[in-house]
């Protein structure tokens, strides 16, 4: 089974302009939760979506946003970069986030200039 | 949103030497609690999901324990190896599955 892939895995961009970011879950999952890891703040959740819907949403600015497309892909959306946003964004899927363990794709890193 | 803690944050360890760690949780409206293993330049892998209290699961060298009583959980590494150098991460989500909280990791450094 082909694990999770998420694209780009680099990124710069320079402050004020907005970018997304992709995620491919594994086959058969459809719950997709997003990370953010900073040196200082560790994981911390952004965003969960589950059949096309966002589920859960953690306390990020409303610049942080995101989708799910039919196919469980999903892209998250930061528009208005800032210095702050610069970090790695995680995305992990599961058949059910809470009980099921979650896959991690490979992460994509952002930084902002 | 609930707190997930973690300690030791590091650990330096000789390699066959046995180590564990604590994860704690508020022991109210506990939902699961995940182990993760993230290694350097890799992706967080999963360890075990725990949901019920007394819970006691093992891969290979590595064991974890849960008391959601008390809120808290344990991982044990027998025999520490050189590629167990990694950041061990415990989570859970809080009111049944919603924000899912990562404490701070514990970063184990195994010395050959």
């Amino acid at each position: 089974k082909a694990g999770v892939t998420q694209t780009p895995r680099y990124l710069i961009k320079t402050r004020g302009q907005q970018v997304t970011l992709s995620c491919s879950p594994i086959s058969g999952h459809r719950s997709v939760s997003w990370y953010q890891q900073t040196p200082g703040q560790g994981l911390q959740f952004l965003f969960e979506y589950f059949s096309e819907t966002q589920r859960n949403k953690g306390n990020f600015p409303g610049r942080f946003s995101g989708r799910q497309f039919s196919n469980s892909r999903s892209e998250m959306n930061v528009s208005t970069l800032e210095l702050g946003d610069s970090a790695l964004y995680l995305c992990a899927s599961s058949q059910t986030r809470g009980i099921n363990e979650q896959y991690f794709g490979p992460g994509t890193r952002l930084t902002v200039t | 949103i609930l707190n997930v803690e973690q300690s030791p944050q590091s650990l330096h360890v000789q390699e066959g030497d046995s180590t564990n760690f604590t994860c704690s949780f508020p022991s109210s409206n506990f939902y699961a609690l995940h182990w993760y293993r993230w290694e350097t330049a890799k992706s967080p892998e999963a360890l075990f999901v725990m949901t019920l209290n007394g819970d006691e699961k093992k891969k290979g060298r590595i064991s974890a324990t849960l008391n959601t009583k008390e809120g808290y959980s344990y991982l044990y590494i027998k025999g520490s190896q050189p590629e167990d150098s990694a950041t061990y991460l415990c989570a859970s989500p809080d009111n049944y599955g919603q924000n899912f909280v990562f404490g701070p990791g514990t970063r184990l450094s195994v010395l050959p």
